[in-house]
């Protein structure tokens, strides 16, 4: 799988948008970039995927650049709540259950 | 669903002692992992079971380490002896493979290991 770069740690305003950055210069073809977030004492939460087309759900926005050598995490409007360290990973679908490699992270401190 | 299930949430136990965690993966999950959790190492995996047959345990630390899925609802991963070392947050996940498409992990709540 390929290597992922992200920030130690980012601060945001409550109610403002969270843009969070990742890249994978190496990412290959066949590979999706995952985002994971892990809440304090907890364990890591799924939050949204894409191969190569921005994404968007109920909790964040995916926006990967034309290259796909790097993505960016938006949450819209990031709240207390969402304080936790922010995993980008990027795996590709094997056919098979296959494991997640966790980097070091972003820690985002919401704040008020 | 009540998620995946662990226990116990906490161990506290001394040196050389046997130390029993368990997972009880989303019901119809068919792939089931290990991670471990360390401020030195990080969130790194040690095992992973697909149709309860293991798949990749190059993660797996030594031999004092096992794990078992006897069936589709239950997972142990064994320590003996236990070390100080070995103190750490254990997470059990599981997902539902099919395939070529996407698959979400589901992380349980942890089990907070002290060994003294």
């Amino acid at each position: 799988d390929a290597k992922t770069t992200q920030p130690p740690s980012m601060d945001c305003a409550e109610g403002r948008a969270a843009n969070l950055p990742c890249n994978h210069s190496t990412i290959s073809g066949n590979e999706y970039v995952y985002w994971y977030r892990q809440i304090h004492s907890q364990g890591p939460q799924y939050i949204i995927h894409g191969l190569k087309n921005n994404e968007t759900n109920e909790m964040a926005s995916l926006i990967i650049t034309e290259d796909r050598k790097s993505s960016t995490l938006i949450l819209p409007h990031a709240t207390l709540r969402d304080t936790a360290v922010y995993y980008c990973i990027v795996r590709a679908h094997t056919g098979t259950a296959s494991k997640l490699t966790f980097g070091t992270g972003t820690r985002l401190q919401v704040t008020l | 669903d009540a998620g995946v299930i662990q226990s116990p949430r906490h161990e506290v136990t001394e040196m050389g002692q046997e130390v029993t965690l368990r997972c009880k993966p989303i019901s119809g999950h068919n792939s089931l992992f290990w991670y471990r959790q360390t401020m030195m190492r990080g969130l790194e995996l040690l095992i992973y079971f697909n149709n309860n047959v293991p798949i990749d345990d190059s993660g797996m630390p030594e031999d004092r380490f096992s794990a078992k899925m006897p069936n589709a609802s239950f997972s142990t991963l064994k320590i003996q002896p236990s070390e100080p070392r070995d103190s750490a947050v254990y997470f059990c996940a599981s997902t539902l493979s099919q395939g070529l498409a996407m698959e979400t992990q589901y992380f349980g709540p942890g089990t907070r290991l002290l060994v003294l």
